[in-house]
């Protein structure tokens, strides 16, 4: 069975750009998590799709929003880029009522 | 292959000791707790978890233990290997349908040969 994938896996923006990153989770999984990874402030929750449907978020601001499809895939999107918004974003599969998440390898963003 | 072990406190083990990670929790309803390993260049890697109906839990060379009391939570790992090197995560979470992992901040694991 394969893993979760994410792409595209390395991203360099520069500040007030937009960007989007996918998740393709595993097979069968219908709940997506993302989590955004920095040295100081470690794995934070960003948000949580479960059908389609945001079900669970983090505290983070508006510019930070994301999206699933009928097909579980997901997509995260954060707008006017701030330098602060470098990170390793990950994103975590899992089915509904468990709690065990799977990674994937993360989307690596540099904003410039 | 990507950092994720900056400003993170490092424990030094040498090969083929027992290596002893700690982490304290911070929800006191938290029932179900996760040890993530972190590699370069790799999303966090699932190891082993515990509920809370437990105090102790094995798996192949590890073993989580769970204080309730003082929200404290360990993973011990056997016979420590240059390949278990990496950063260790704990994460709680209160299950349920809108349940989300809270991480703590991770600790790096450095094997000595």
């Amino acid at each position: 069975k394969a893993g979760v994938t994410q792409t595209p896996r390395y991203l360099i923006k520069t500040r007030g750009q937009q960007v989007t990153l996918s998740c393709s989770p595993i097979s069968g999984h219908r709940s997506v998590s993302w989590y955004q990874q920095t040295p100081g402030q470690g794995l934070q929750f960003l948000f949580e799709y479960f059908s389609e449907t945001q079900r669970n978020k983090g505290n983070f601001p508006g510019r930070f929003s994301g999206r699933q499809f009928s097909n579980s895939r997901s997509e995260m999107n954060v707008s006017t880029l701030e330098l602060g918004d470098s990170a390793l974003y990950l994103c975590a599969s899992t089915i509904s009522g468990y709690n065990e998440q799977f990674f994937g390898p993360g989307t690596r963003l540099t904003v410039l | 292959g990507e950092s994720v072990g900056l400003h993170l406190p490092t424990l030094s083990v040498q090969e083929g000791d027992n290596s002893i990670i700690n982490c304290a929790y911070s929800n006191s309803a938290s029932d179900y707790f996760i040890w993530y390993k972190q590699e370069s260049g790799k999303g966090p890697q699932f190891i082993i978890d515990i509920r809370s109906n437990m105090d102790k839990r094995q798996g192949q060379r590890v073993t989580v233990l769970l204080n309730k009391t003082v929200k404290h939570l360990s993973l011990q790992i056997a016979a420590t290997q240059p390949g278990d090197s990496a950063v260790y995560f704990c994460a709680e979470t209160v299950t349920g349908a809108n349940s989300k992992l809270t991480f703590g901040k991770g600790i790096t694991l450095s094997v000595r040969p």
